[in-house]
């Protein structure tokens, strides 16, 4: 079973600061990774998909990597603003039992990231 | 091109009464995924549906919570006899194409609060 864990809970940092958030993951065997941001009483926005081939992704001031055989990803964020304050989710799609997947995500618990002026 | 939508963002019911979930896909999405979060929690699938298929509903409940997205209109989550512990956020996700490869775009979420 896919367990994903992601440290640390809650993260404040000044603004200006790079960062990284970590998730890890116990099955190496994943189709992709996804992280996603979450603001308060929000949905899901999608930020980076990493698929099991690739090993990293940008996207302006964020890049997320992926390294399967440490079952690790991290997502780093450059100059970080207070606009970035949110609740930062990693999830990946998971195997079913058969060994094929139909695309469901396990998330991780979420790191709370906090940016002041 | 429209989002996921989502509705009600926010339904409030009595124990015992029954919630109904409602979740439009992105156009020319024919997959769809449900989760949901409890207070405190993360983020727990619960099924997913093809066009009036349920292909995947592993993570659903047994008894009271059914789901269906039928040829035409929307996908629903019904849940029967509503319960306090079932006060959470529900979103839904699609995804234009089957298989794990594919980015899921998550609606807004319905906010339930059993009373």
């Amino acid at each position: 079973k896919q367990e994903v864990t992601q440290i640390p809970a809650a993260l404040s940092v000044p603004e200006g600061e790079n960062l990284v958030l970590n998730c890890s993951f116990t099955d190496s065997a994943i189709y992709n990774l996804q992280w996603f941001r979450q603001d308060p009483g929000k949905g899901l926005t999608s930020l980076l998909l990493i698929q099991s081939s690739q090993r990293e992704q940008t996207s302006g001031r964020l890049n997320a990597s992926l390294d399967k055989s440490s079952g690790r990803s991290t997502l780093y964020i450059a100059a970080s603003q207070p606009g970035d304050s949110a609740t930062y989710l990693c999830a990946a799609t998971v195997h079913n039992a058969g060994g094929t997947s139909y695309g469901k995500l396990t998330f991780g618990q979420g790191t709370i990231l906090t940016v002041h002026p | 091109n429209a989002g996921v939508m989502q509705n009600p963002r926010h339904l409030v019911r009595r124990r015992g009464q029954e919630a109904r979930l409602r979740c439009s896909p992105m156009k020319g999405h024919s997959h769809v995924y449900w989760y949901r979060q409890l207070p405190e929690e993360g983020l727990k699938f619960m099924v997913y549906l093809q066009k009036e298929n349920i292909i995947d509903e592993s993570g659903m409940p047994k008894e009271r919570f059914s789901a269906e997205f039928p040829k035409e209109g929307p996908s629903i989550l019904r849940i029967q006899q509503v319960v306090r512990g079932d006060s959470a956020a529900y979103f839904c996700a699609s995804s234009p194409l089957r298989g794990p490869y594919n980015e899921q775009f998550f609606g807004p979420g319905t906010r339930l609060t059993v009373l």
